[in-house]
């Protein structure tokens, strides 16, 4: 039974093209998270919201949007993808803190 | 200096060896920590969770704190090729915080 599930698991796409990343805990953990893994593997905290209501929201360009529309979701929708968007990423829920397994997104 | 400070290796064992892994940091505010293992084109998986300073066995894995020196380790015995993987730490800085804070990750290999 998955903990934390991601979909889709890859995402080619057009820069320009908006496309959204869907992820769901049924850890019955209040916090969630997304976080972004670059080239050199660094795990980079994006987003996390408590109870559905966000807590961090780092320097993320305001293209990216998440969304939690109950404590066992939390959506990420990307408007106007950049190549630099292109990288692994990761929602997980806590505590502790589980991590889902990835969406690649390549913007061509 | 960066708040958690990891060796990203890449560190080579044969098989059988006693493997240490790493990480300091510099916060005192840090007062939960974690390993996880990533294969590569996974996710990072939860391997320890510790609060306390003191040592954690699960397995063939312990997990080491020392909140004084601010230096927690990790140490893989009897390390098998399945334990190849890229082992991060992350610390986060206590009830009511919510942002993991993570080492680069070190690779390791274990060489049957």
């Amino acid at each position: 039974d998955t903990a934390v599930s991601q979909t889709p698991k890859y995402l080619v796409t057009q820069m320009g093209n908006d496309k959204s990343i869907k992820c769901e805990q049924n850890l019955g953990h209040d916090t969630m998270y997304w976080y972004k893994q670059d080239s050199k593997k660094f795990l980079k905290i994006m987003f996390s919201y408590n109870n559905k209501e966000l807590i961090i929201n780092e320097t993320v360009p305001n293209r990216f949007s998440p969304k939690s529309p109950d404590k066992a979701h939390l959506n990420l929708h990307i408007n106007s993808l950049e190549l630099g968007d292109s990288a692994v990423y990761f929602c997980a829920s806590s505590p502790p803190p589980y991590f889902g397994p990835g969406t690649r997104l390549l913007v061509l | 200096q960066k708040e958690v400070e990891q060796d990203p290796g890449p560190l080579s064992v044969p098989e059988g060896a006693i493997v240490s892994l790493n990480c300091t940091y510099s916060n005192s505010a840090f007062q939960y920590f974690m390993w996880y293992r990533q294969y590569s084109r996974k996710g990072p998986e939860l391997l320890m969770y510790t609060y306390s300073s003191g040592n954690k066995e699960d397995g063939r894995f312990t997990a080491q704190v020392d909140k004084s020196s601010k230096y927690i380790s990790l140490f893989i015995r009897d390390s098998q090729p399945s334990d190849s993987a890229t082992y991060l730490c992350a610390m986060i800085k206590g009830a009511g915080s919510y942002q993991l804070t993570f080492g680069k990750g070190t690779k390791l290999s274990v060489i049957p």
